[in-house]
C-alpha cells in the first residue's frame, strides 16, 4: 500500500539552529511528493514540491528538499530557523490521484 | 472564488446528531478531496471526487460517512448518527485536473466536536 512516513513527532529547536525532518514514501511507480506546512492558526499550505528533474528543489521561506530516489526519501532542510518558522509540517506523496500524507512534525523554534 | 472556503468554520454537536459540513472549492478546480485531521495526527484521506467519475469513497471509515458533489462544485460531507470519536477538523482540499500534479490548495477546515 502507498504510504508516507515522518519520523519525527515533535522537534524544538533554538533559532539559528539548523534543521531536518525526514520523510519516506512507500510507493509503486512515479510518485511526486511535497512538504506542505500548517502555521498555527492557518490553513495548509505548500512549502514545497518534487516531480522530476533536479532533486534538490527549494520552496519558499529558504527550505530546501532533497529527494533521494534510493532510499525513499524526501527530507525537508533549513539551515537556520526562525521564530516564525513554528508550525506543524507534513510530507505527502501524490501517485494517479492518489494523495498520502505523513502524520506531520511539529517543531517548536524557541527565540 | 479565490480560495477554497469550508463551513461553517466550528460546529458543536450532541452525539447521535446528524452534521453537514460544506466546501466550496476554487473555481475550474475540478478534483476535489476530503481529509479529517485528529488532534495531535496526521491527515487522514477520506473521499476523492474527480469531475463526473464516480468518486473513490475507500477512505471513508463508515457508513455514517457519506458525501456528494455537485457537477465540479460544492461538496458536502454528511456524518450520520455522530459519535464522539468523529471529533476532528474536516478538511476540503481542491486542485487541477488538467495535468493533476498533486498540489492541493486547502481550506481552513471545519472542526467538529461531539459532546
Amino acid at each position: 500500500a502507498q504510504s508516507v512516513s515522518q519520523h519525527n513527532h515533535h522537534v524544538i529547536l533554538s533559532e539559528a539552529a539548523s534543521l531536518e525532518l525526514g520523510c519516506n514514501y512507500s510507493y509503486g511507480g512515479t510518485v511526486n511528493l511535497f512538504w506542505y506546512v500548517q502555521y498555527p492558526g492557518q490553513h495548509l499550505q505548500l512549502l514545497l514540491k518534487y516531480f522530476s528533474g533536479d532533486p534538490l528543489v527549494k520552496g519558499i521561506k529558504g527550505f530546501e528538499a532533497e529527494f533521494i530516489k534510493s532510499k525513499f526519501s524526501f527530507n525537508l532542510r533549513k539551515p537556520s530557523v526562525q521564530w516564525s518558522d513554528t508550525a506543524e509540517y507534513f510530507c505527502a506523496g501524490y501517485n494517479n490521484n492518489d494523495m498520502r500524507f505523513g502524520a506531520g512534525t511539529r517543531l517548536t523554534v524557541k527565540p | 472564488g479565490a480560495g477554497v472556503s469550508q463551513s461553517p468554520s466550528n460546529k458543536v454537536t450532541e452525539k447521535g446528531k446528524d452534521v453537514e459540513l460544506r466546501c466550496d472549492p476554487i473555481s475550474g478546480h475540478t478534483a476535489l478531496y476530503w481529509y479529517r485531521q485528529r488532534l495531535g495526527q496526521g491527515l487522514e484521506f477520506l473521499i476523492y471526487f474527480q469531475g463526473n467519475s464516480a468518486p473513490d469513497k475507500s477512505g471513508l471509515p463508515s457508513d455514517r460517512f457519506s458525501a456528494e458533489r455537485t457537477g465540479e462544485s460544492v461538496s458536502t460531507l454528511t456524518i450520520q448518527r455522530t459519535q464522539q470519536e468523529d471529533s476532528a477538523v474536516y478538511l476540503c482540499a481542491s486542485s487541477l485536473t488538467s495535468g493533476n500534479t498533486g498540489e492541493l490548495f486547502f481550506g481552513e477546515g471545519s472542526r467538529l466536536t461531539v459532546l
